[in-house]
């Protein structure tokens, strides 16, 4: 069964800090990985996406990959009480369409 | 912008009713998808289609059936509706690089 593993939270860091939020996959052939905010009652909203070693930044935001170790990271600067939600973390195999989705961790920004 | 959008945001059904959810695109997407979302379970997917008129099961089909017959449109079907199957019920669509855009998701009560 491939699997895509987070911990569950609740993570809670002060506002302004950097948020870490961590990834661990099982199915080494993953090519693909993505990260999704979900507020609570809403749908995901996909934040980036990743496909090399190494670190891809979007604003506040940056990605890291490690394919030797399995493991993805979402890292998010100045921490606002506006990123509290659930963050979700998929993996894609990239020879088929579907997305394993881990169970995600809550992230509280606190003012 | 992609926009995927459901015919319902809440929706209420009594047990034994045939219930229709229904999906629209706008990006002329080939990949279409539904999952349901339940707490402690995360996203798991029903079923996926990749082209009009074709269909693959996911992981938890059982119950469930689906229709594509134009590109932009994909619908769910639950036969014949049973508790068991409360939940939030969102679509997806996927882009070139394998990311999935959701839409807002239906909140469904079968009583």
């Amino acid at each position: 069964q491939k699997e895509v593993e987070q911990n569950s939270g609740p993570l809670s860091v002060p506002e302004g800090a950097i948020a870490s939020l961590n990834c661990t996959y099982s199915d080494r052939g993953s090519q693909s990985f993505f990260w999704y905010r979900q507020y609570s009652g809403k749908s995901p909203e996909l934040i980036m996406f990743i496909y090399s070693n190494g670190d891809k930044e979007d604003g506040r935001f940056t990605a890291q990959l490690n394919k030797a170790s399995q493991y993805v990271s979402l890292l998010i600067r100045d921490s606002q009480p506006s990123d509290s939600a659930t963050y979700l973390c998929a993996v894609n195999r990239g020879s088929n369409y579907k997305l394993t989705f881990g169970k995600g961790t809550l992230l509280t920004v606190n003012p | 912008d992609v926009k995927v959008t459901q015919s319902s945001r809440y929706l209420v059904k009594r047990t034994g009713e045939k219930v229709f959810l229904e999906c629209v695109q706008d990006m002329d997407h080939e990949n279409m998808f539904w999952y349901r979302q339940d707490p402690g379970l995360g996203l798991r997917l029903i079923y996926f289609s990749y082209d009009v008129k074709m269909k693959e099961k996911g992981d938890i089909p059982e119950g469930y059936s689906v229709s594509r017959e134009k590109k932009e449109r994909f619908s769910l079907i639950l036969e014949s509706a049973s508790t068991n199957q409360t939940s939030m019920y969102l679509c997806a669509t996927m882009g070139r690089s394998y990311e999935q855009y959701f839409g807002p998701g239906t909140r469904l009560t079968v009583t």
